[in-house]
């Protein structure tokens, strides 16, 4: 089945300054990658994904990449936030096929020094 | 907004007791999810239903079964607790399986003594 690795496990940063997870995953069948921010008590939460017909796709301050050739997807947060702390998960799956469920990376602990 | 409730924010058992964890979903999704989270390991899927009655394996269902009698309503069910099941559990729903946004309840901490 499918396999995802993420790094690194956390990550500190300063106020202001770009924050960048990475994730590998194991399938190439796998086509649909999101990614869930999970603030401190509180559940999982969808901030952005990206389908493999696309390269790179942008929301405000977030970004996620995808290299399918090196099956590796990234996210990319910029002018960080104190509110950006959190545990971010990346996961990968084939798209809506029935069986083929998401599987989520280890999970990232951002924590932003203001 | 959707909305996913799980029955309690904190439960504490004894080894070998019969658990229950209760999830319910207003959205009228197809698809349930039950997930074990752990530090480090990430989010890893116990079992999944995606219509009343039906339930798959997903990676950690070894000492888990679950019910799914209506469409809203999926429980998790650890037969006889053991220590090594304490741990947050996290319920799911989406509209379609792999490709579709996943709505999260906001956990029962399990705590088996």
């Amino acid at each position: 089945g499918e396999n995802v690795e993420q790094h690194p496990s956390t990550l500190s940063v300063q106020e202001g300054d770009s924050a960048v997870i990475k994730c590998t995953y194991s399938d190439s069948a796998s086509n649909y990658f999101p990614w869930y921010k999970q603030e401190l008590g509180k559940r999982p939460q969808l901030i952005i994904d990206i389908r493999s017909n696309v390269g790179e796709k942008k929301d405000q301050r977030i970004a996620v990449t995808l290299n399918k050739t090196a099956k590796h997807f990234s996210l990319h947060i910029t002018e960080t936030q104190p509110e950006d702390s959190a545990v971010y998960f990346c996961a990968a799956s084939i798209g809506n096929n029935a069986g083929n469920m998401l599987t989520f990376g280890g999970g990232t602990r951002l924590m932003v020094k203001p | 907004d959707v909305k996913v409730t799980q029955s309690s924010r904190y439960l504490v058992k004894r080894t070998g007791e019969k658990v229950f964890l209760e999830c319910v979903q207003d959205m009228d999704h197809e698809n349930m999810f039950w997930y074990r989270q752990d530090p480090g390991l990430g989010l890893r899927l116990i079992y999944f239903s995606y219509d009343v009655k039906m339930k798959e394996k997903g990676d950690i269902p070894e000492g888990y079964s679950v019910s799914r009698e209506k469409k809203e309503r999926f429980s998790l069910i650890l037969e006889s607790a053991s220590t090594n099941q304490t741990s947050m559990y996290l319920c799911a729903s989406s509209l379609g399986l792999g490709g579709d946004t996943q709505y999260f309840g906001p956990g029962t901490r399990l705590t088996v003594l």
